[in-house]
């Protein structure tokens, strides 16, 4: 498969645990990007990087989020002491530059819900 | 900042119809816009991009514009069918930053 792939697709999780999404992008695509997707709206960017560097971050990114990118290659998301607020959609995308165009591509997205 | 918006939210039509979906964006200056789909509950699947030195692109029965100096991107849908029910949601980015800044996504139902 050479599509973006997250894990897992579901997470249930009670009110202040830890939470940690993975996110593998396609294989030759040196950006990756995190989205957070709520009901009823679009996606909003939480953070990006180029390679292993974290190159942007958004507000939305409160000190209890974390994302990392160690190797180049997969990243990981983690939301510590979960909130019912951060019930919600996370979407991962990667992406490369040819011809001077960036296109996203995005994954199935890890669905969280918090109880 | 910029903002994009989607009218109407939702639109439902039988199938066989010519279909536009509207986007608009209040900065005109942006680098590339790409339509989106979604099916309920899944990721995005990209349908379209059009760089901002492009009027449109085309793929299939899909034809999307771009007029920037209007801020407003087009999305047609030709001939639609029930298979073509999702959320389109298009995004754009601006120079000096990777992300992409969304609509909130217009949810289209073609009855058969």
């Amino acid at each position: 498969d050479t599509g973006v792939s997250q894990d897992p697709r579901h997470k249930i999780t009670k009110r202040g645990q830890n939470v940690t999404f993975r996110c593998d992008p396609i294989s030759e695509h040196n950006r990756l990007y995190w989205y957070r997707q709520t009901l009823g709206q679009g996606p909003e960017f939480l953070t990006y990087f180029q390679n292993e560097a974290q190159l942007e971050k958004s507000r939305l990114l409160s000190d209890r989020f974390s994302a990392e990118r160690p190797k180049g290659s997969f990243s990981t998301l983690e939301i510590q002491r979960t909130e019912q607020g951060d019930s919600a959609m996370y979407l991962c995308a990667s992406s490369s530059t040819s011809g001077g165009v960036t296109e996203a591509f995005f994954g199935q997205g890890t669905r969280l819900t918090v109880v | 900042k910029q903002e994009v918006t989607q009218i109407p939210a939702a639109l439902s039509v039988p199938e066989g119809e010519n279909l536009v979906l509207n986007c608009s964006f209040t900065d005109s200056a942006i680098y590339n816009l790409q339509w989106f789909r979604q099916d309920p509950g899944k990721g995005l699947t990209s349908l379209l991009l059009i760089q901002s030195s492009q009027r449109e692109q085309t793929s299939g029965r899909l034809n999307a514009s771009l007029d920037k100096s209007s801020g407003r991107s087009t999305l047609y849908i030709a001939a639609s069918q029930p298979g073509d029910s999702a959320t389109y949601l298009c995004a754009l980015t601006q120079g000096g930053s990777e992300k992409l800044v969304f609509g909130k996504g217009m949810k289209l139902t073609v009855n058969p």
